[in-house]
C-alpha cells in the first residue's frame, strides 16, 4: 500500500540552527501539506502545497518556516532558525483531490530543539 | 471564524461496549467532515467521512452521525475492541479547501 514516508523519524537539534525535514508523499498526488503536533495537543495546520506553491498557511508559518519541492518526489520543510517553542512532532500529509480528499499522513518527524 | 472541537477529552470504556466520541463545528458552511485515529507515535490514519448531504454513514464497526442542525458530528464505535484505544479527532476543510482543520481530540481508553 502506497504510504507517505518521512526523515528522519527524530532530529535534535540546537537552538538558532537551521533545520530540514523531509517527506516523500504518495508519487500520484498533486496536494501537499505540513502539519505540527506539540506534545498531547491537536494537529495544527502549518501550509498547504499545490502546483509549486504554497495555497494556505497558518500564523505558525511564519517568515521562519518554507516548503519547497525541490525535486517532484521529496516535500520539504525548512526551519530557518529553530526556537525551543519548535519542538514538536511535524506531519507531512498528500492527497490526490482538494476538499473532498482524503489526508495521508506520514509517521512523524520528532524536533527536539535544545 | 472556522473551529472544530471535541466535547470530551477522554473516554474510558470497557472492551465490547459501544463508544461514542462527539464532535461539534461551527462552520455552517463546512460539507466534508473527516474522522482521524492517532495511535500513540503514529501519524493520524483516516477512519471514515462524512459529506453534508448525508446525515449517516457507516463503516466496519464505525459510524459517523452529522446533524447539521445542531452543527454536531459523532463517532460511533461498536463493540470497542484494546486496539481501539488511540486519539480520535474530527477535521473539516476550511471554505477555501485549502486546509484540513483538526479539532482537539479525545483520548478513547479501552480496558480489558
Amino acid at each position: 500500500e502506497p504510504e507517505v514516508t518521512q526523515t528522519p523519524s527524530h532530529q535534535v537539534t540546537q537552538m538558532g540552527q537551521e533545520v530540514i525535514l523531509r517527506c516523500v508523499p504518495i508519487s500520484n498526488h498533486l496536494y501537499f501539506y505540513w502539519y505540527r503536533q506539540i506534545l498531547g495537543q491537536k494537529v495544527e495546520f502549518l501550509v498547504s502545497f499545490y502546483n509549486n506553491e504554497i495555497s494556505e498557511k497558518s500564523e505558525i508559518f511564519d517568515d521562519q518556516f518554507s516548503v519547497e519541492r525541490p525535486d517532484g518526489s521529496n516535500f520539504t520543510l525548512k526551519i530557518r532558525s529553530t526556537k525551543l517553542e519548535d519542538s514538536a512532532m511535524y506531519f507531512c500529509a498528500s492527497s490526490e483531490t482538494r476538499v473532498h480528499g482524503e489526508l495521508f499522513f506520514g509517521e512523524g518527524s520528532r524536533l527536539t530543539v535544545l | 471564524g472556522e473551529s472544530v472541537g471535541l466535547h470530551l477529552p477522554t473516554l474510558s470504556v470497557q472492551e465490547g461496549d459501544n463508544s461514542i466520541i462527539n464532535c461539534a463545528y461551527s462552520n455552517s458552511a463546512s460539507d466534508y467532515f473527516i474522522w482521524y485515529k492517532q495511535e500513540s507515535g503514529k501519524g493520524p490514519q483516516f477512519i471514515i467521512d462524512i459529506r453534508s448531504n448525508m446525515d449517516k454513514r457507516q463503516g466496519q464497526r464505525v459510524t459517523v452521525l452529522l446533524n447539521k442542525t445542531v452543527k454536531h458530528l459523532s463517532l460511533q464505535i461498536a463493540a470497542t475492541q484494546p486496539g481501539d484505544s488511540a486519539v480520535y479527532f474530527c477535521a473539516e476543510w476550511n471554505q477555501a479547501g485549502t486546509a484540513l482543520i483538526f479539532g482537539k481530540g479525545t483520548t478513547l481508553s479501552v480496558s480489558s
